[in-house]
């Protein structure tokens, strides 16, 4: 079955730059979706579409894409980003989604 | 405002079915699709399927294919996952999530049903 792969950690210092990479084979004809969640909560769409930003959802989240591997940036990090974040997207007929293998984000 | 309310906690004993509901309000039941996921203790989130409310539609992932069951009652605005033969490690937190048809993303989700599979 297809797979998204994610580094299990990420730690950043406040202020700093988060990147959180998601490879699949399939990324490239597929949109590629992030999900921020806190312990205890549902999930939270903070990226749809590659890059695309939901309303409400601050500027510091954007999202990029190149080939195989898409691309969760948090510039300007702040204690409240510490959480997991998956990735989602489909396989390559679009038509069984997927969710990565999870991000834990850690704010030093 | 745009809210998915789900059904109570279950315990359930292995080779048991259940049944979680989704009530949705706010918005229009049959233009979303509504998504299942699911994710065990400590683990990640795992897709298990969509149904279409408008046209009852289902899309099931392949593992769950045989097994999960997902219906609609669009006079109340409520979706259905049911999962049958449980076994123990079914025991998880159930999500509902919308999704607009052209893919903008899950973008409201459920608060979560606790299932837990024991003897």
């Amino acid at each position: 079955s297809y797979e998204l792969t994610q580094p299990p950690s990420v730690s950043v210092s406040p202020g700093q730059t988060a990147r959180i990479t998601c490879s699949g084979d399939a990324l490239p004809k597929q949109y590629a979706y992030w999900y921020q969640q806190k312990p205890g909560q549902a999930p939270v769409l903070v990226i749809y579409k590659d890059s695309e930003r939901p309303s409400g959802i601050p500027e510091r989240f954007s999202g990029s894409s190149s080939g195989t591997t898409v691309t969760l940036t948090i510039s300007g990090v702040q204690a409240e980003d510490e959480a997991d974040y998956y990735c989602q997207s489909a396989d390559s007929s679009g038509t069984y989604k997927v969710f990565g293998t999870g991000t834990k984000v850690t704010v030093l | 405002q745009v809210q998915l309310v789900q059904s109570g906690a279950e315990v359930k004993k292995p080779g048991a079915s259940v049944k979680v509901s989704c009530k949705a309000s706010g918005y229009t039941f049959t233009g979303y699709y509504m998504h299942w996921v699911r994710q065990a203790p400590g683990q990640g989130l795992e897709w298990m399927g969509w149904i279409n409310p408008n046209s009852g539609g289902t899309n099931y992932a392949q593992k769950f294919q045989g097994w999960v069951t997902m219906t609609r009652d669009t006079s109340i605005s409520t979706a259905y996952m049911e999962l049958s033969r449980l076994r123990s490690d079914d025991t998880a937190v159930y999500y509902c999530a919308r999704e607009e048809p052209s893919s903008y993303g899950m973008d409201v989700w459920g608060q979560g049903t606790t299932v837990t599979v024991s003897s």
